[in-house]
């Protein structure tokens, strides 16, 4: 079965310090992709992060950084440097390419940053 | 207006009306979405339009039904809805169904009374 876990309910970090964010995965399929949206208060959800499974390299972008660890399956988010408006859901999400495009979110992580 | 917008963003219902959510994406995608989202549990995909045509019905029952009029626009008509129905609704659209980063709209704020 595919699955999403963040087992993260709630997480605070101070502004300007480094936060990770567990995500873990489970699939059959040889190729997939894992991407990690913010939904602030506003309710919208905001693509941060992609990373494919055959990809060799960590995705970065700008302050996020995916920590793939592909035979463990986890797709950590590693946000460095903490800013207040990072206060969000952060969301780890799967989608897979075998037959119909599947995709599959977990439950999600409250993050606050403390200033 | 840009990205992905939702109308309403709120809305209240009984269990016998008809409404309709509608979604409109000004991003030149091919490819939209309808999530649920609930409280406490994972966001859910109930259905896939890629260049109009549906590609991806997650079981939803059927007093939930889409819409696809135009890669731009997607609608979703609800009737006889019960209370646990209600939840946030949620627009992406894609390139096309084959790309990774979808974008979101604001999502309407069900509530069946």
């Amino acid at each position: 079965a595919q699955k999403i876990t963040q087992t993260q309910p709630g997480m605070f970090v101070q502004e300007k310090e480094a936060v990770t964010l567990d995500c873990t995965y489970d699939t059959s399929d040889p190729s997939y992709g894992l991407f990690w949206y913010k939904q602030p208060s506003s309710g919208e959800m905001i693509f941060l992060i992609y990373q494919g499974s055959y990809d060799q390299q960590n995705a970065t972008e700008g302050r996020y950084s995916l920590n793939f660890q592909k035979a463990r399956k986890s797709a950590n988010l590693v946000i460095s440097a903490s800013q207040l408006g990072d206060s969000a859901m952060y969301f780890c999400a799967m989608r897979t390419t075998s037959g119909t495009y599947k995709y599959i979110f977990g439950t999600g992580t409250r993050l606050k940053v403390l200033a | 207006e840009t990205g992905v917008t939702q109308t309403p963003r709120h809305l209240v219902m009984g269990m016998t009306n008809k409404k309709s959510l509608k979604c409109e994406q000004h991003l030149g995608h091919n490819a939209m979405y309808w999530y649920k989202q609930s409280a406490k549990k994972p966001l859910e995909l109930m259905f896939v339009y890629n260049f109009k045509e549906q590609t991806e019905n997650n079981s939803v029952p059927s007093r939930f039904s889409p819409e696809c009029p135009n890669s731009s626009h997607l609608f979703l008509h609800l009737h006889t809805l019960q209370p646990e129905d209600s939840a946030l609704y949620l627009c992406a659209s894609s390139q096309d169904a084959g790309t990774y980063e979808q974008y979101f709209g604001p999502g309407t704020r069900l509530t069946v009374t």
